[in-house]
């Protein structure tokens, strides 16, 4: 069970709009930053968002972030088959003492 | 940019120890927490422990007993050891850079596999 909730899969179709949630507490994402990471089969995770909205170098506009409370978002625009991959929301639990994940969502672009 | 590059056994019995090493290349080891995370075969990802440069660590409570993490300044290295190990412990470990919450940087990750 993780800490973090995320539903386990959504789907939509090429070029369009698809967003993922994560639902927390006020321990982790309610008092911390959240990020989220794209992890394709048989490779690292990779840094989608960090510090709730802001991009890496190199990540496309296609994907961006939000947080409000205890929740946050990943948005996804202009879908491609490529985005095709599992999504996990991260943050830092003041309680745990670690930091912590959601359950992870997988994307199907039909 | 920094590299990660991570080795250990990959075959484990159950109550043996794992042992996995992370080298770290570029970048300045003082900036980071280094981290052990874990992901088992079709589950999410799990964080295990993390050290910075000077030792001061957090564990996940539920392996903090069986848990240990280490560094060694000299070489870029952080290591991890989990006792006892169990069919549960089976999972592809990675090791990442952790700062500010985020884990910017990754290594390849290894599947260790404890069976008897």
């Amino acid at each position: 069970q993780s800490v973090l909730t995320q539903p386990p899969s959504v789907s939509a179709a090429p070029g369009q709009k698809v967003t993922i949630s994560c639902s927390g507490s006020s321990s982790n994402i309610g008092n911390n930053y959240v990020c989220w990471y794209q992890h394709l089969p048989g490779t690292a995770p990779k840094l989608l968002i960090y510090e709730n909205n802001k991009r890496p170098s190199g990540i496309p506009d296609r994907f961006s972030g939000s947080k409000s409370g205890s929740s946050a978002t990943l948005g996804i625009t202009g879908l491609q088959t490529g985005d095709e991959a599992d999504y996990y929301c991260g943050s830092w639990d003041d309680s745990l003492g670690i930091g912590v994940f959601g359950g992870g969502t997988k994307l199907t672009v039909l | 940019q920094v590299q990660l590059q991570q080795w250990g056994a990959g075959l484990l019995k159950p109550s043996e120890t794992l042992s996995l090493t992370c080298v770290v290349y570029g970048g300045s080891f003082s900036d980071y927490y280094w981290s052990w995370i874990r992901q088992p075969p079709g589950k999410g990802l799990e964080w295990i422990a993390e050290i910075n440069h000077s030792g001061s660590t957090n564990y996940n409570p539920s392996l903090k007993s069986r848990a240990t993490i280490s560094v060694d300044t000299s070489k870029n290295q952080f290591s991890l050891k989990l006792t006892s190990v169990t069919a549960a412990d089976t999972a592809v470990y990675y090791c990442a850079s952790h700062v500010v919450t985020r884990l910017d940087y990754w290594g390849q990750g290894n599947l260790v596999t404890v069976s008897s």
